[in-house]
């Protein structure tokens, strides 16, 4: 069975600033790890994904995540912000069984907002 | 592009009736899902579906069946709605090999 838990419902930065939203997952085994955006009054978009291999991965719009084994977590990160930035960001885990079924087990979301 | 539609984009039903929610995708993928969200909460998958002909229980299906006429739609339906199913409904759909799903706009079902 997974698990995945985004410890903040809200945060709030100014534009500009650097951000990193919180994603941490259990499982033993192999993990798919997966970011989604969702704007207001949308369905979600896909930003990013983790295997295997590198362990930071880039997105779009100036997204990376990086995963960590030892802290179980895969952790979402923007320099920069920019006001289109602010929307709901989902974590996505998929692993052993519901990998096979291409099943995805989504986070409770965090709102980001970002203040002028 | 990928694309996935859904109608209605809103509806309100009577508790005790029945109402179907359509999805259409032109993406020529072979799995498609149906979650719902509720406010302040994450997406719980519904139902979804590897073939066409065929569908498989997801996490919360208890209230909804699902029908894949086609490769390309995949409903969902309510055969007595209830209060509780007051939420959005969102599709999706990946082609085999990946897992990047692609959603439709949602439709939000108010249930009176």
């Amino acid at each position: 069975t997974q698990t995945v838990s985004q410890s903040d419902a809200h945060v709030t930065v100014f534009e500009g600033d650097s951000v990193e939203l919180r994603c941490n997952y259990s499982y033993g085994g192999s993990i798919y790890l997966s970011w989604y955006i969702q704007h207001h009054g949308h369905g979600l978009q896909f930003l990013l994904k983790y295997y295997s291999g590198n362990p930071v991965v880039q997105g779009v719009n100036g997204f990376e995540a990086e995963f960590s084994k030892s802290d179980s977590s895969f952790h979402l990160r923007k320099a920069s912000v920019h006001w289109s930035d602010s929307a709901v960001y989902f974590c996505a885990v998929s692993g052993g069984l519901n990998y096979n079924q291409g099943k995805l087990i989504f986070g409770q979301g965090t709102k980001l907002s970002i203040k002028p | 592009e990928a694309a996935v539609t859904q109608s209605p984009r809103s509806k309100v039903a009577v508790t005790g009736g029945k109402v179907t929610l359509s999805c259409h995708q032109t993406n020529n993928h072979d799995y498609m899902y149906w979650y719902r969200q509720d406010t302040g909460h994450g997406l719980r998958l519904i139902h979804y579906s590897y073939v066409a002909d065929s569908t498989e229980k997801g996490d919360i299906p208890d209230g909804y069946k699902a029908s894949r006429p086609s490769q390309e739609n995949f409903s969902l339906i309510l055969e007595l709605a209830s209060l509780s199913q007051t939420a959005v409904y969102f599709c999706a759909s990946t082609g085999g090999g990946s897992y990047e799903q692609y959603f439709g706009p949602g439709t939000r079902l108010t249930v009176l």
